[in-house]
């Protein structure tokens, strides 16, 4: 398995407060993206990165935020958190100059936002 | 229209049979593809990717790939009760650095 890790796991927080989760790699993949999973709307991509202080925007990027100061670590931050944002949150890493573009998962974040 | 397109299902089969997913894209310009899995609960986890029109196979499934009629299916052979699963396809454009995903097919495998 890749080595990547989310934290935290399962996180409930109210309306309007900050919220912060941390993916880190042990692979040195160069990509690292955050995903939310909906029923009913699949996998969409919030933001990615593609080496340490670049970012860009996915789809679904309105209220939240992204940074990468090392490798290893991708932080999604939601600035002040919604019931809309209530969600599983995956973070998977990539490394295109192998395996054409193969993304690989982490262990995702339950988030429930009341 | 949606970039990448499959059947919610459920799918059921019965134990042994032979598991068909079908996805089609929107991009022609698509370059790479792939099949992940995703128990209840858990993460997506790759199972096969393909890139070149054609079949691959891996144990007891086999990609397949039209590139000209924008479909990739999925065949999963002597169907078991652990393949029961939703599986996801996505897609690559050329030169690009992001997965399009489907919304996922649901696959119910009876005993």
């Amino acid at each position: 398995d890749a080595g990547i890790t989310q934290s935290p796991r399962h996180k409930v927080t109210e309306t309007g407060t900050p919220v912060t989760l941390r993916c880190h790699q042990t692979e040195n993949h160069r990509y690292m993206y955050w995903y939310r999973q909906d029923p009913g709307h699949g996998l969409r991509l919030i933001h990615y990165s593609y080496g340490v202080k670049d970012t860009d925007k996915g789809e679904v990027s309105d209220g939240y935020s992204v940074s990468r100061s090392k490798t290893e670590d991708f932080l999604l931050t939601l600035e002040s958190a919604t019931s809309s944002q209530t969600s599983v949150y995956f973070c998977a890493i990539s490394e295109l100059s192998s395996g054409r573009g193969t993304q690989y998962f982490g262990p995702g974040t339950r988030l429930l936002v009341l | 229209q949606k970039e990448v397109e499959q059947n919610s299902g459920p799918l059921s089969v019965p134990e042994g049979a032979i598991a068909s997913l079908n996805c089609t894209y929107s991009d022609r310009g698509s370059q790479s593809f792939f099949w992940y899995r995703q128990y209840s609960g858990k993460s997506p986890e790759l199972i096969m990717s393909i890139y070149s029109n054609g079949d691959k196979e891996d144990g007891r499934f086999t990609a397949q790939l039209n590139k000209a009629s924008q479909y990739v299916s999925l065949l999963i052979r002597d169907s078991q009760p652990s393949d029961s699963a939703t599986y996801l396809c996505a897609v690559k454009a050329r030169g690009g650095n992001k997965l399009t995903f489907g919304t996922g097919t649901q696959l119910k495998v009876e005993l």
